[in-house]
């Protein structure tokens, strides 16, 4: 079946610091996406990313960062120099062509930066 | 840059009364989507619309749900007798799709948080 697992329920960590964020996923299609939302405390959900199972290069945008390891089906997030707005919800998602490309969420791991 | 608008931010609503939650699609964006978060937990879909009609809908949406595009820019959600379980906080969501079709990425509205008393 297919799963979206964040294992991580809270992490804490103080300004500055770097943090990675874990996703592993399980699906049996070799055709898929990830993604990543953030949620902030005022509740709407922010897109940070989408990357394709053909693409496993590894991304990065300003601070944050994502590894893609199909090896592990891990789709990791990690943010560097961690800020107190970087505290949020934070989203991996899955989608495949079973489910009509309908994005299957995580649990969500909540951040918290603390000053 | 163009976003998912959501009517109203909040709702409060007594058991049994219908209520209608209102969204406004990027303006070019094909797909439509609704989903629902209980609080504290994952995102769950709901359903998805295309071309005027339902595409894709999940075990939740039963028949006191429905939806439907009144005009060229709203999409709604009505909930017909709304229950206890129903309080949740409610996304709308659209992609364009006009080349990658249905795995195009969706965008989300901010959510209309639904407290049912």
């Amino acid at each position: 079946a297919q799963k979206v697992t964040q294992a991580q329920t809270e992490i804490s960590v103080v300004e500055k610091e770097d943090v990675t964020l874990d996703c592993v996923y399980e699906t049996r299609d070799t055709t898929y996406y990830l993604f990543w939302y953030k949620q902030p405390p005022s509740g709407e959900l922010v897109f940070l990313i989408r990357r394709n199972s053909f693409d496993e290069q590894n991304e990065i945008s300003g601070r944050y960062s994502w590894n893609f390891q199909k090896s592990t089906s891990s789709f990791n997030f990690t943010i560097t120099a961690s800020q107190v707005v970087d505290s949020a919800v934070y989203f991996c998602a899955l989608s495949w062509p079973g489910g009509s490309y309908i994005p299957t969420f995580g649990r969500g791991t909540s951040l918290i930066v603390h000053p | 840059e163009p976003e998912v608008t959501q009517t109203p931010s909040h709702q409060v609503t007594q058991m049994g009364q219908e209520v209608i939650l209102r969204c406004v699609p990027i303006s070019n964006h094909l797909y439509f989507y609704w989903y629902r978060q209980i609080l504290g937990q994952k995102v769950e879909f709901l359903v998805s619309f295309y071309n005027n009609e339902i595409s894709e809908k999940s075990e939740i949406f039963d028949d006191q749900f429905s939806v439907e595009r009144p005009d060229g820019s709203n999409f709604t959600l009505k909930i017909r007798s709304t229950k206890l379980e129903d309080s949740a906080m409610y996304f709308c969501a659209s992609s364009w799709g006009g080349v990658a079709g249905v795995t195009d990425t969706q965008y989300f509205g901010p959510g209309t948080r639904l407290t049912v008393l």
